[in-house]
Parts: structure tokens; sequence; C-alpha cells
């Protein structure tokens, strides 16, 4: 069954560096989401991307951040210089048929970003 | 805003039943349905369209009253598998997911 992967699974760096965590979406699906999870909390939505652009974004993803599908089966989310509040499990998540609202969007293992 | 859930948390032996709540104060397209073990991702379940259906398969299945804008999620005879963080995930307008806190479920033997 195809699946969304994504890497490292695990990142730790310092503040104010920044990281590129990668994911691979489903092969035929053609929107992509970006999530995030602090310990303990709920998901919350960062943005979704579809045709090589921004579709949405929440005020979580500020300047700080950017999305980009690089190549045909990357895509990937920069945080320029992170910070201690950055730490988090982010999770890629891409979906079939963004003409459909009632599409089923599959979620990736997640990248445990920590920020010392 | 965030949908609201309710029970935050539910403790069960096997064989008992479930329900878990999930209302919003908005107009809603859909409504999904996840479970979460610890340290992994969520894991689909299903998804409930406006217009009031229910769906299931196996011993979960779901509502979604579309004039009350509340879903509830039903498990069955449950078993130790179903342990974990149930959230619902809403969808407004676009497509992005909207998720409650979560509602934490035990089942034990």
């Amino acid at each position: 069954e195809p699946e969304v992967t994504q890497t490292p699974s695990h990142q730790v760096t310092q503040m104010g560096q920044e990281v590129i965590l990668r994911c691979v979406p489903i092969s035929n699906h053609l929107y992509f989401y970006w999530y995030r999870q602090i310990l303990g909390q709920k998901v919350e939505f960062l943005v979704s991307f579809y045709n090589n652009e921004i579709s949405e974004k929440s005020e979580i993803f500020d300047d700080q951040f950017s999305v980009e599908r690089p190549d045909g089966s990357n895509f990937t989310l920069k945080i320029r210089s992170t910070k201690l509040e950055d730490s988090a499990m982010y999770f890629c998540a891409s979906s079939e048929d963004p003409g459909s609202l009632q599409e089923t969007q599959y979620f990736g293992p997640g990248t445990r970003l920590l920020v010392l | 805003q965030q949908p609201v859930q309710s029970p935050q948390a539910v403790i069960l032996r096997e064989g008992e039943d479930a329900v878990i709540n999930c209302s919003s104060s908005k107009a809603l397209y859909s409504v999904h349905w996840y479970r979460q073990k610890h340290g992994e991702a969520p894991v689909f379940l299903m998804i409930l369209l406006k217009g009031g259906e229910q769906k299931g398969h196996d011993k979960i299945s779901a509502s979604f009253n579309e004039k009350k804008q509340q879903s509830s999620l039903y498990l069955t005879a449950s078993q130790l598998s179903y342990s974990g963080t149930y959230f619902c995930g809403t969808q407004e307008y676009g497509n992005k997911l909207v998720f409650g806190a979560g509602t934490i479920l035990r089942v034990k033997s």
C-alpha cells in the first residue's frame, strides 16, 4: 500500500540554525500539507500546497517557514532560524484530489524536531 | 476555531462500548476521524460528509449531524488495539483540517 514517507525521523538542532524536513507524498497525490504536533497537544495545520504554490497557511506559518517541491517527488519544509518553541513532531500529509473537499489526507510517520 | 471533543479521556474494559463526540460552532463540509498511537502518525479512520450520513466498518462507526455540526464516533465491543488518542478533524472551507484536542481511549483487559 502506498504511503507518505518522511526524513529524517529525528532531528536535533541548535537554536538559530536552519532545518529542512523532507517528505515524499503518495505518488498520484496532488495536494500536500504540513502539520505539527507539540508534545502532548493536538495536531495543528501549518500549510497546504497545490500546483507549486501555497494554497493556504496558518498564522503559525510565518516568514521563518517555507515550503518547496524541488522535484517531482519531494516536498520540503524549511525553518530558517529555529526557535525553542519549534520543537515538535512535524507531519507531512497528502491527498489525491484537490477539487474535493472530502478527500482523505494520509499522514506520514513524522519528523521529531528538537531545538536546543 | 478548533472543534470541541468529549470526553477528554475514557477507560474501558475489553468488550465495552464508547462514544466520542466532536462539535463545532462553524458550518462544516466534513469531519475526519483519526486514531493516533503514542509516538506514531495519525491513522485515518473515516470521513463523514455533510448531509447527516453515518459510516462504519468493523465495530467502529460514526455519524454526522449537520444541523448540530456534531459528529460522534462509536466504538463497540472494544479491543485492546483500539487504545490511542482519537482526533476529529473538521473542514469548514479549503482543504485544511482543524483538529480537536483529542480523546484518550484506554482499553484494559
